[in-house]
């Protein structure tokens, strides 16, 4: 049973426009999610974090949302460039104990020019 | 070198051979994590060392096996996989404060089993 969900295998947006990848989780022991990008080829990068703490995080173009009652985040990129055409991961993490971190599926973002 | 490098990045192996995978990690950190990410499937977490003891194993057959000689490298040591075992392994480095919190990944071993 997925812990962690991405529930849209790709996404394609518009250069210039806000790109917005969601994640859904199901174990209300996460407190601490991450968000990776993936090119082919490459191992993931990390992005941005938020602790369940908070409701919202920014780093330049990268804004993460958490909304712990509906176990749900989000990923907002804003504005969307060719870069960032990649994979995008979902990770939450609980602070319990050694745990590694469980990873969504993944979703395709392709910006289109 | 700086990051996080895994070596082989590409490896074919049948299901008699032996071989083993290497992780470095140029971080200073002092946990360390092997993944496997098969076709369209998550990334799925194997093993995680913290200060060079292994704190948690996911179950994982022991055809697969773990080494962490000190906190900079890991290996995986592989012996009789099956082809089910192909997939792209990878490796992840980070500070241990009692939680994983952002790891770094090296680039992976694309692994195939013949």
């Amino acid at each position: 049973d997925q812990q962690v969900k991405q529930n849209s295998p790709s996404l394609s947006v518009q250069e210039g426009r806000i790109s917005i990848l969601n994640c859904d989780y199901t174990n209300s022991m996460f407190d601490y999610f991450l968000w990776y990008k993936k090119y082919p080829a490459e191992g993931p990068t990390f992005l941005i974090s938020i602790s369940s703490i908070k409701d919202k995080n920014e780093d330049g173009r990268f804004t993460v949302f958490l909304n712990k009652s509906a176990k749900h985040l989000s990923l907002h990129i804003v504005p969307s460039q060719p870069g960032d055409s990649a994979v995008y991961f979902c990770a939450a993490y609980s602070g319990g104990g050694a745990d590694g971190l469980t990873f969504g599926k993944g979703t395709h973002l392709i910006i289109q020019p | 070198e700086t990051g996080v490098t895994q070596t082989p990045r590409h490896l074919v192996m049948g299901m008699t051979n032996k071989k083993s995978l290497k992780c470095e990690q140029h971080l200073g950190h002092n946990a360390m994590y092997w993944y496997k990410q098969s076709a369209k499937k998550p990334l799925e977490l194997m093993f995680v060392y913290s200060l060079e003891e292994r704190v948690e194993n996911n179950s994982v057959p022991s055809r697969f096996s773990p080494e962490c000689p000190n906190s900079s490298h890991l290996f995986l040591h592989l012996h009789t996989l099956q082809p089910e075992d192909s997939a792209l392994y990878l490796c992840a480095s980070s500070t241990w404060t009692g939680g994983g919190y952002e790891q770094y990944f090296g680039p992976g071993t694309r692994l195939t089993v013949t």
